[in-house]
């Protein structure tokens, strides 16, 4: 089966630092990566929709200067968190549809933020 | 903003039973699908049932979905202590192309050997 990676697999940082996670589609290409964040015990929600080679959409109340997303070629997208606070600590999980026109999407393992 | 709802929100039953989860949702979609998250993991594709469809079948998985009353459920049959972690229906809008997906609350499911 298709294969998303993130890195890392969890990260400390302090309040006011930046963290920049990566998701990889390893065996395929993705022109289209999603990123969702997930608080403790709760569902996923959606944040943004990553776009090869154009902006990231962003769902209603999510700052994009906040939470920087680049989508630099078909297997790479990144997830920067500026000015990190510990109410941005939380599980981000990103996900990948294999092929256009198929529905089943492949998740990462994601990444526990803890800002300190 | 959360369309899925799931009951119930926590399931604990012994090995060998069946564990039933329900999952309601609001608008129209293309598909549904479960997921299953183990505890701080990623989650897994588990099943993926259309619109079209009623019901759907894989191992020890049924998935049933009604569009006429907008919900799912998810029955895993002789379930393992293997089977224990958090539970998860997503609606896949309507729009072609979108693949954006909608996740439910979740059902946290505890099996006891």
């Amino acid at each position: 089966g298709a294969v998303v990676s993130q890195h890392p697999s969890w990260v400390i940082c302090k309040s006011g630092t930046s963290v920049k996670i990566e998701c990889r589609s390893l065996d395929f290409q993705a022109t289209t990566m999603f990123w969702y964040r997930q608080f403790p015990k709760q569902s996923l929600m959606l944040m943004a929709t990553s776009n090869e080679g154009s902006k990231a959409t962003y769902e209603q109340g999510v700052e994009k200067d906040k939470f920087l997303i680049n989508h630099a070629s078909l297997t790479l997208s990144t997830l920067t968190v500026t000015s990190a606070h510990p109410e941005d600590s939380s599980f981000y999980i990103c996900s990948a549809p294999k092929h256009r026109g198929t529905d089943t999407q492949y998740f990462g393992p994601g990444t526990r933020l803890t800002v300190l | 903003s959360q369309q899925g709802e799931e009951d119930p929100q926590a399931l604990s039953i012994q090995e060998g039973e069946n564990a039933t989860m329900n999952c309601s949702y609001k608008t129209s979609i293309n598909n549904l699908q479960w997921y299953r998250q183990n505890s701080g993991r990623g989650l897994v594709h588990l099943i993926l049932i259309r619109s079209n469809e009623r019901e759907k079948h894989s191992g020890r998985l049924r998935v049933t979905l009604d569009t006429s009353k907008k919900s799912s459920s998810l029955l895993i049959t002789a379930s393992r202590a293997a089977d224990t972690a958090s539970y998860f229906c997503a609606t896949d809008p309507r729009e072609a192309g979108s693949y954006q997906l909608t996740f439910g609350k979740g059902t946290k499911l505890s099996v006891i050997p």
